[in-house]
């Protein structure tokens, strides 16, 4: 059965820390892996990674694939309480749906 | 603007009844998705649509039911069977590329509560 597991399920750390968030996958027919945001409603799209150990970057967000080793990670440096969100890893399969993960709520406290 | 519009936003439900969520897209994508999120489990798959007039079964779709007679829209019902209805609904669309999915675009979900 595929799976997507991600640790850690919360976090609380304070502003200026650094965050790393994990994600690791059993799927046949890895096509992708996806990484949202959601805060209150409806998740938005951070990265998209087909590659292993091509770093992504958005401004303080990075993320990384590991095909090898089956895993991602999102980093966060720098955090703001506006990074304060639920952060959901996906896996797209060559196919027609994505596998969620269960997600990892971080807080930021000020 | 293109975007993927889900009413109600809140919904309450009394027991023994059913009732249908709506889900509208106006970016042509051909796939739709319904999607249930509780807390602590991430989202689930309940149902989803790659072609008009055809609809497979996710990983929870007992309790549920779907159709797909516009590409525009993919209304999900909860019937009286779901034994546990009180979740948020999420509706997402892609379009398909050789079967290569590029990502969701979601809508802004529909809270249902069992009262």
């Amino acid at each position: 059965e595929d799976k997507v597991v991600q640790s850690p399920l919360s976090l609380v750390v304070h502003e200026g820390d650094t965050v790393t968030l994990n994600c690791s996958y059993e799927v046949t027919n890895f096509r992708s892996l996806l990484w949202y945001k959601q805060e209150k409603k409806a998740p938005t799209f951070l990265f998209m990674l087909t590659s292993s150990g091509i770093e992504k970057k958005s401004g303080r967000l990075s993320s990384i694939l590991d095909k090898k080793e089956l895993f991602s990670i999102l980093n966060i440096t720098a955090t703001q309480t506006g990074d304060s969100a639920v952060y959901l890893c996906a896996v797209a399969e060559y196919g027609n749906k994505l596998v969620f993960g269960a997600g990892t709520i971080l807080r930021v406290k000020s | 603007d293109g975007g993927i519009t889900q009413s109600p936003k809140y919904l309450f439900r009394k027991e023994g009844q059913n009732v249908t969520l709506s889900c509208e897209q106006n970016l042509n994508h051909d796939a739709m998705y319904w999607y249930r999120q509780d807390p602590g489990q991430g989202l689930r798959l309940i149902y989803y649509s790659q072609i008009v007039n055809d609809f497979q079964k996710g990983d929870i779709a007992e309790g549920y039911s779907v159709s797909r007679e516009k590409k525009e829209s993919f209304p999900l019902t909860v019937t009286s069977a779901q034994k546990n209805p009180t979740a948020f609904y999420l509706c997402a669309s892609t379009n398909l590329d050789r079967g290569f999915i590029y990502g969701y675009t979601f809508g802004s979900g529909t809270r249902l509560t069992v009262v």
